[in-house]
C-alpha cells in the first residue's frame, strides 16, 4: 500500500520566519496531493493541493511543490504569524482504493 | 451549506453503554468516510461508504457498527467499548472518487470509562 513519511516531527520558527515540511510518498499512481491544517481541538482543514501535472501552487503566503520524479512534495508557509501555530497533515490519495493515506503530521509553533 | 456537522460534541460512555455518533452533510457529496484520531496522530480510517454502501471496512472491531441511512447522513454506532477506545472520532465527506479532498466535521470526542 501507500507510505507516505512527512518530516519533521516539529518545526519551530520566529514570527516572519519561512516554514518548510516536506512529505514523501511511496504510490506512483498518486496524482493528487493535499495538505490539511489541524489547529488545537479543532477540525482538519484542507488549505491547499497540487496535481501532478503541476510543480508548483501558490495561495497567499501558503504554497506547494511537488517533485514526482523524486515522489516528494512540500508545504512552505512564508512570513509565519502565530495564527499559523498548529498540525499539518499531508496525504496522499490512492487513486484505486477510495481513501488517502496520511503523513504523521507536523507541529509548527510560530513564536511571537 | 459547506459544512460537515457531528454530535454530539463530547461523549463519556462505560464500556456496557450502547451509543450513537452522529454526522451530516449538505453538500451533496456521496462519499462519506469514519476515522479515530488520538493525539498528536494522524486521523487513521475506519470506514468508508461510497453511494450509501459501505466499500472500505479497516479492519475494524465489531464493536464499532457503521450506518448510512440515507446520502446526507453518517452514524457510528457504540457497544461494549475498550477505554483505549478513548478518542476524536471525525466524519468526512467528499466526491466519490475524490479522496484527496475531503471536508472534515468538528469530531466527537469520546472518552470511555
Amino acid at each position: 500500500g501507500e507510505n507516505v513519511e512527512q518530516h519533521p516531527s516539529t518545526l519551530s520558527v520566529q514570527e516572519g520566519d519561512s516554514a518548510v515540511i516536506k512529505c514523501t510518498y511511496s504510490d506512483s499512481a498518486s496524482n493528487y496531493f493535499p495538505w490539511y491544517k489541524q489547529e488545537l481541538g479543532k477540525r482538519p482543514q484542507l488549505i491547499i493541493d497540487i496535481r501532478s501535472n503541476v510543480g508548483e501552487k501558490k495561495d497567499q503566503r501558503i504554497a506547494v511543490t511537488l517533485n514526482k520524479t523524486a515522489k516528494h512534495f512540500s508545504l512552505h508557509i512564508t512570513e509565519t504569524q502565530p495564527e499559523d501555530s498548529a498540525v499539518y497533515f499531508c496525504a496522499a490519495p490512492r487513486p484505486n482504493a477510495g481513501k488517502s493515506t496520511f503523513g504523521d503530521g507536523t507541529t509548527l509553533t510560530v513564536k511571537p | 451549506d459547506t459544512e460537515v456537522t457531528q454530535t454530539p460534541k463530547h461523549l463519556v460512555m462505560g464500556m456496557t453503554n450502547k451509543k450513537s455518533l452522529k454526522c451530516e452533510q449538505h453538500m451533496g457529496h456521496r462519499a462519506m468516510y469514519w476515522y479515530k484520531q488520538k493525539a498528536k496522530k494522524p486521523p487513521e480510517l475506519m470506514f468508508v461508504y461510497s453511494y450509501e454502501k459501505l466499500s472500505i471496512n479497516e479492519s475494524v472491531p465489531s464493536r464499532f457498527s457503521p450506518e448510512c441511512p440515507n446520502s446526507s447522513l453518517l452514524n457510528l454506532h457504540l457497544h461494549a467499548l475498550q477505554p483505549e477506545d478513548s478518542a476524536l472520532y471525525l466524519c468526512a465527506s467528499s466526491q466519490v472518487g475524490v479522496a484527496y479532498e475531503q471536508y472534515f466535521g468538528p469530531g466527537t470526542r469520546l472518552t470511555v470509562t
